[in-house]
């Protein structure tokens, strides 16, 4: 049983700071990851993947994925209010193309 | 570009009632998933749709069914419903192998179960 584990929070972060999300994952064999952002009441929108060891940039969003540790991670940089936001950590792989989603970092960027 | 709908919005059934849900995919995207999110959790998956074919299920009872057209769009039917399962229910479609982590979700449908 793939496992995607995320510290539920919340991650209280005041604006203009660098916020840190991350997620670990139990399966070896996972090949792909994303994270998706969901606002409250609304659906999971992705905002970024990530398939390959290293550092991925976005505007103000980095995926940062580490396989030797099995972990990826999230930064968003100069963190605005409108940021607040539960944000889903996902991984696919290990015989399966079909997503693990872990329960998500609700992020509060406060003025 | 059309983006993935999904109806009802919102449904309110009573225990025992059967329920179904609809979905239509992004254009261009053959494959659909189907997701359960409980208050606080992250989306649970329950099946997923490609070429009109199931293509993987998660845990869940015989009681939740699906199917997909030609044209790519999904049902969910769930019958037998429990108060267990109220919950907002996720339509996403993506495209198939590599890039089926890569999912665009429906608005989703609010079901109660009372």
């Amino acid at each position: 049983q793939k496992e995607v584990e995320q510290n539920s929070g919340p991650l209280s972060v005041p604006e203009g700071a660098i916020a840190s999300l991350n997620c670990t994952y139990s399966d070896r064999g996972s090949q792909s990851f994303f994270w998706y952002r969901q606002y409250s009441g609304k659906s999971p929108e992705l905002i970024m993947s990530i398939y390959s060891n290293g550092d991925k940039e976005d505007g103000r969003f980095t995926a940062q994925l580490n396989k030797a540790s099995q972990y990826v991670s999230l930064l968003i940089r100069d963190s605005q209010p409108s940021d607040s936001a539960t944000y889903l950590c996902a991984v696919t792989g290990g015989g399966s193309y079909i997503p693990t989603f872990g329960r998500g970092t609700s992020l509060i960027v406060h003025p | 570009e059309t983006g993935v709908t999904q109806s009802p919005t919102h449904l309110i059934k009573t225990r025992g009632q059967q329920v179904t849900l609809r979905c239509s995919s992004q254009s261009g995207h053959n494959t659909v998933s189907w997701y359960q999110q409980a208050l606080g959790q992250g989306p649970q998956f329950i099946f997923q749709y490609y070429r009109e074919e199931e293509n993987g299920r998660g845990n869940f009872p015989p009681r939740f069914s699906g199917l997909q057209f030609p044209n790519y769009s999904s049902e969910l039917n769930v019958n037998a419903l429990e108060l267990d399962d109220s919950a907002l229910y996720l339509c996403a479609s993506s495209l198939a192998g590599l890039k089926s982590g890569e999912q665009y979700f429906g608005p989703g449908t609010r079901l109660t179960v009372t």
